[in-house]
């Protein structure tokens, strides 16, 4: 069956260091993939996303990477910021369905 | 722009009573779709509308039914509410027209619901 995980449940950084958070699917055929960010008591905040037919696709302060010959997908965050703690989800369409699948989450700490 | 939003923000039932979950967007998006979010489950579908006039099951319908009320509004109610059912409930919306980023889901500020 198809699933979306991730390889780590939380990442603790220090600010000011750049955070690179994981993400595995195994859907070959998902074409669409979204990184959101919860913060607690929140509902998910879309960050990025990127299509299938990209492998590098940079926003503010943030960079998603795509491989898809091995099925990983990245978030990178540049200058991790107290703010920017919280939980992080990836999400890949199932094709056909649009219907999002999304992982477990990787809870994000940021440190002073 | 409100966004998504849902009411209410909190809610305690006992075993049995019945509720409704309201959710409205003012972005004219074409789609809509509830999730409930358990520790450690992630974010689960229980129904979505890809469009006003349909709803279709997710991956977790069972004591749920949805109804899509006009194109900003999308119901979910709970007919005889259980203790599983205790969980956070976020509504979404995304335009779904094709282009390049409609298939981008906006999430409302959720529900939590416990069950007695």
């Amino acid at each position: 069956g198809e699933s979306v995980g991730l390889h780590l449940p939380t990442l603790s950084v220090q600010e000011g260091d750049n955070s690179i958070i994981n993400c595995a699917y195994s859907n070959s055929a998902s074409d669409y993939f979204i990184w959101y960010k919860q913060e607690s008591g929140k509902g998910p905040q879309f960050i990025i996303d990127i299509r299938s037919n990209m492998d590098k696709r940079q926003g503010q302060r943030v960079t998603v990477l795509l491989n898809k010959t091995v099925k990983h997908l990245s978030l990178q965050i540049a200058a991790t910021q107290p703010g920017d703690s919280a939980v992080y989800f990836c999400a890949e369409i199932n094709t056909g369905f649009q219907k999002l699948v999304f992982g477990t989450g990787t809870r994000l700490l940021v440190s002073p | 722009n409100a966004g998504v939003t849902q009411t209410p923000k909190f809610q305690v039932l006992k075993t049995g009573q019945s509720m409704t979950l309201q959710c409205a967007q003012d972005m004219n998006h074409n789609s809509m779709y509830w999730y409930r979010q358990d520790p450690g489950m992630g974010l689960r579908l229980i129904y979505y509308s890809a469009s006003e006039g349909t709803t279709d099951k997710g991956e977790v319908p069972n004591g749920y039914n949805v109804s899509r009320l006009n194109k900003r509004e999308f119901s979910l109610r709970l007919e005889s509410a259980a203790p599983s059912q205790t969980s956070v409930y976020f509504c979404a919306s995304s335009e779904l027209s094709g282009r390049v980023g409609g298939d981008t889901q906006y999430f409302g500020p959720g529900t939590r619901l416990t069950v007695l």
